[in-house]
């Protein structure tokens, strides 16, 4: 059981390059979400869905676009990477939002 | 405006003794509150949880306490123990569905042992 699977853990961007962040769980949940970690500022949602074809903006959506054809892959693509999206990616699942939350491992970013 | 505070951004402990995490809320709508636990390089991995309905919430070393009237949460590590190490993180839900969380900015814990 894989759980909430990230691709890659590590990337580094030229401003103004486009990519997507991939995440992928195996354990049927309904919900899934961005999040990213700054230093001193905790997680941030960025988006979040509760099913294949619902997607919803967080606390800080732009410059971030999702979208959610199955229920198991929620990516993140950046359209035009910026220094300020340099930060610690993490997708997470919940069925339904009990019992929490379960993270991948992350995507450290870097846009020079 | 953050809305889930931990004011404490570290906190030493000796191996054994209780650990005790604080954390204040400022939206009164928050219904149901997480705490995590993130190891260096790991996902956040969820500890513990509590429903408002509730002021108590006991698992094993873990037991967290919810203050409605002070917008406090805290949790206790008894005893703690050097594996517990890691930075913690509060974590609030407004929402009925609980689609989305809201996070504080984390406590370090260092349990020396």
């Amino acid at each position: 059981n894989a759980g909430v699977t990230q691709t890659p853990k590590f990337q580094v961007l030229k401003t103004g390059q486009s990519m997507t962040l991939q995440c992928a769980q195996d354990m049927n949940h309904e919900y899934m979400s961005w999040y990213r970690q700054d230093p001193g500022m905790g997680l941030r949602l960025i988006h979040y869905s509760v099913g294949a074809g619902i997607t919803d903006q967080g606390e800080v959506p732009n410059g971030y676009n999702v979208s959610r054809s199955t229920t198991e892959d929620f990516p993140l693509r950046l359209l035009s990477a910026a220094p300020s999206q340099t930060s610690v990616y993490f997708c997470a699942s919940s069925y339904r939002g009990i019992y929490g939350y379960t993270f991948g491992s992350g995507t450290r970013l870097t846009v020079v | 405006d953050q809305q889930v505070k931990q004011n404490s951004p570290s906190l030493s402990v000796q191996e054994g003794r209780i650990s005790i995490l604080n954390c204040d809320y400022t939206n009164s709508m928050f219904d149901y509150f997480l705490w995590y636990k993130k190891y260096p390089a790991e996902g956040p991995t969820f500890l513990i949880s509590i429903s408002s309905i509730k002021d108590k919430n006991e698992d094993g070393r873990f037991t967290v306490f919810l203050n409605k009237s002070a917008k406090h949460l805290s949790l206790h590590i008894v005893p703690s123990q050097p594996g517990d190490s890691a930075v913690y993180f509060c974590a609030a839900s407004a929402d009925t569905g609980r689609r989305a969380l809201t996070f504080g900015s984390g406590t370090r814990l260092q349990v020396q042992p």
